[in-house]
């Protein structure tokens, strides 16, 4: 059974700052790693999608990466700004079961003007 | 290009009466996918639809939901005799056909039992 864990849970960081929102998944066997964003009350942006085959991918200021081997992807926000305060989701698609996405439960990410 | 639309946004049920959320994917997806958040509890996978067809309903309870999406019209999914354990956010997601499988989400319908 996949699990997906998200460290930290919460962080807050001043403006302008570069940080990292991790990931762990338990199975390596994966179709496709996908992080999304919540923002309160409100569905779920995606921002990213990175396939199996894939080392990273890039979207403006942010930058995911898969390490499948250690179960491992990360998202780095650089610049952060007070906007990109919301909860950062990494959801997982694994072999078999693709389109079942397995959720983290998500770092709630505070910037702080 | 409208997303993936949810209505309702918010619903009331007593305990015991039936609730239908319903969902119109993006244009040109045929893939649906309904998921649950429960109070301060990550989303979880309900069931994976295809026109007329379930395909994946391992996430779905037994007893009391189901789920439609006929070749016509949104997707449904119907909550019997509702308790107050079933107070959440439901979220529906679409997608085009393999191999990328992006999916993109609705934002919700909250459902409060009283």
């Amino acid at each position: 059974k996949q699990e997906v864990t998200q460290i930290p849970a919460a962080l807050s960081v001043p403006e302008g700052e570069n940080l990292v929102l991790n990931c762990s998944f338990t199975d390596s066997a994966i179709y496709n790693l996908q992080w999304f964003r919540q923002d309160p009350g409100k569905g779920l942006t995606s921002l990213l999608l990175i396939q199996s085959s894939q080392r990273e991918q890039t979207s403006g200021r942010l930058n995911a990466s898969l390490d499948k081997s250690s179960g491992r992807s990360t998202l780095y926000i650089a610049a952060s700004q007070p906007g990109d305060s919301a909860t950062y989701l990494c959801a997982v698609g694994r072999v078999g079961s693709a389109r079942q996405l397995t959720f983290g439960s998500g770092t709630q990410l505070t910037v702080l003007p | 290009n409208a997303g993936v639309m949810q209505n309702p946004r918010h619903l009331v049920r007593r305990r015991g009466q039936e609730a239908r959320l319903r969902c119109s994917p993006m244009k040109g997806h045929s893939h649906v996918y309904w998921y649950r958040q429960l109070p301060e509890e990550g989303l979880k996978f309900m069931v994976y639809l295809q026109k007329e067809n379930i395909i994946d309903e391992s996430g779905m309870p037994k007893e009391r939901f189901s789920a439609e999406f006929p070749k016509e019209g949104p997707s449904i999914l119907r909550i019997q005799q509702v308790v107050r354990g079933d107070s959440a956010a439901y979220f529906c997601a679409s997608s085009e056909a393999v191999p990328l499988n992006e999916q993109f989400f609705g934002p919700g319908t909250r459902l409060t039992v009283l």
